[in-house]
């Protein structure tokens, strides 16, 4: 099914742990995204990806690692995880910037 | 600094009656406005837009307003039905934030049967 796709949806992991979370979309859409969502914020954009071997920081990405190799995969990696990262992470594409973004369904991320 | 306020945590409105969220942002750079409706566990799902050229757009039960000399939007669903209830969402984007989305903090709109 056409779509884009999180895994895991869940994960329980300790302070100082690597964590890696997956984002796939089929679409071939050039952009894409990473978010987090915490009480009282709305979506803070961590990392995006113009197309593939190019990305750019955003409103907060301390802590945070991104690569994008190939079109349909960008990866979010936390290379020593903290409790402040304990949030719900949302990965997003879109066609081109200014475009509306189509979201998956969330991993939510507990570090303990 | 929030550049984008959603400033009503939650709404409580009549099935049938008419819904009205609100949202202003303080970047009079912001072109572009759109509205997102998230239920639990899932991601938000676009529901309209608004370009700042414009005053209203209309999508079936859904409505955008823009008022560029207040630095306001409002989205006006009616009427409401109990498949509305969901968290909703306005982001903005202008050449100042690289066309990237500045997200509210978001309402959640509750439809009482």
């Amino acid at each position: 099914d056409a779509g884009i796709t999180q895994s895991p949806r869940y994960k329980i992991t300790e302070t100082g742990r690597q964590v890696t979370l997956m984002c796939h979309q089929t679409w071939s859409h050039s952009y894409m995204f990473w978010y987090r969502q915490d009480l009282g914020h709305g979506l803070r954009l961590i990392y995006y990806s113009a197309a593939a071997d190019i990305t750019d920081k955003g409103e907060v990405p301390d802590g945070y690692v991104v690569s994008r190799s190939k079109t349909e995969n960008f990866p979010l990696t936390l290379e020593s995880a903290t409790r402040s990262q304990t949030s719900v992470y949302f990965c997003a594409s879109s066609e081109s910037v200014g475009q509306p973004q189509h979201f998956g369904d969330g991993t939510r991320l507990s570090i303990l | 600094d929030q550049q984008v306020k959603q400033n009503s945590p939650s709404l409580s409105v009549q099935e049938g009656r008419i819904s009205i969220l609100n949202c202003d942002y303080t970047n009079s750079m912001f072109d572009y406005f759109l509205w997102y409706k998230k239920y639990p566990a899932e991601g938000p799902t676009f529901l309209i837009s608004i370009s700042s050229i414009k005053d209203k757009n209309e999508d079936g039960r859904f409505t955008v307003f823009l008022n560029k000399s207040a630095k306001h939007l409002s989205l006006h669903i009616v009427p409401s039905q109990p498949g509305d209830s969901a968290v909703y969402f306005c982001a903005a984007s202008g050449a100042d934030s690289n066309y990237q989305l500045i997200w509210g903090a978001g309402t959640k709109l509750i439809i009482k049967p």
